[in-house]
């Protein structure tokens, strides 16, 4: 199986910052990346899909970026409402694996 | 729009079976395929397999291949998944999602509300 890891595993940043979130793939998957945001007790919400492309009704303030192994995913100015746990996911091969999360937490 | 509406919380006794549905609304089914995706308490999500509505082909995860069936019924635009001989760590919410295409390497865009399954005697 592919595997996917997630740096940091949780982060504490303010309303305003700019946030980066990385994702590893243990081998080239191409641009087969995508990315959602889960809030406490909701489902998932997809925000990125094939590494930079943008979900319908995601805001611009989302951006993902990478290939082959290195992808992730940006927030230009983190406002309330991001404050969440964000995955990564990878759909080259079967099973579609997801990365271990980041928790983006209020400083 | 697009709508995926799960079935109601179940609790189940170890070795039983349970059945979580997923009802379709606001697009052409069989264009699409399903994933589903579970998440025990706390922790993150797992990917459990995949099922094309288009032609009913399915692809599991091996660790539960023998125990899970994934369908579909396009006359009521449902997908179902059957989980046989539950443990205590299937105790889980459970995930549909619908992903973009009905073939391979599709990502997901809508996901349902989750299905809390509990497995206790």
């Amino acid at each position: 199986d592919i595997q996917m890891t997630q740096s940091p595993s949780s982060l504490s940043a303010s309303v305003g910052d700019r946030v980066t979130i990385t994702c590893r793939a243990s081998q080239d998957i191409d641009f087969y990346v995508t990315w959602f945001q889960q809030k406490p007790g909701k489902a998932p919400k997809s925000l990125i899909f094939a590494a930079s492309s943008l979900q319908s009704g995601v805001p611009s303030k989302f951006s993902g970026s990478g290939s082959g192994t290195d992808f992730s995913l940006t927030i230009s100015s983190l406002q309330p409402e991001d404050f969440a746990t964000y995955y990564c996911q990878q759909y080259h091969t079967y099973p579609y694996t997801f990365g271990p999360g980041t928790k983006v937490e209020i400083k | 729009q697009v709508q995926l509406l799960q079935s109601g919380a179940a609790v189940k006794k170890p070795g039983a079976s349970v059945r979580v549905s997923c009802k379709a609304s606001g697009y052409t089914f069989t264009s699409f395929a399903f994933t589903w995706v579970r998440q025990a308490p706390g922790q993150g999500l797992e990917w459990m397999g995949w099922i094309s509505a288009y032609n009913g082909n399915t692809n599991y995860t091996l660790q539960l291949q023998d125990r899970v069936t994934m369908t579909t019924d396009t006359s009521t635009h449902t997908a179902y998944m059957e989980l046989r001989g539950l443990r205590s760590d299937d105790t889980a919410v459970y995930y549909c999602a619908r992903v973009q295409g009905y073939g391979n390497n599709w990502p997901i865009d809508y996901w349902g509300q989750g299905t809390l399954v509990t497995v206790s005697s």
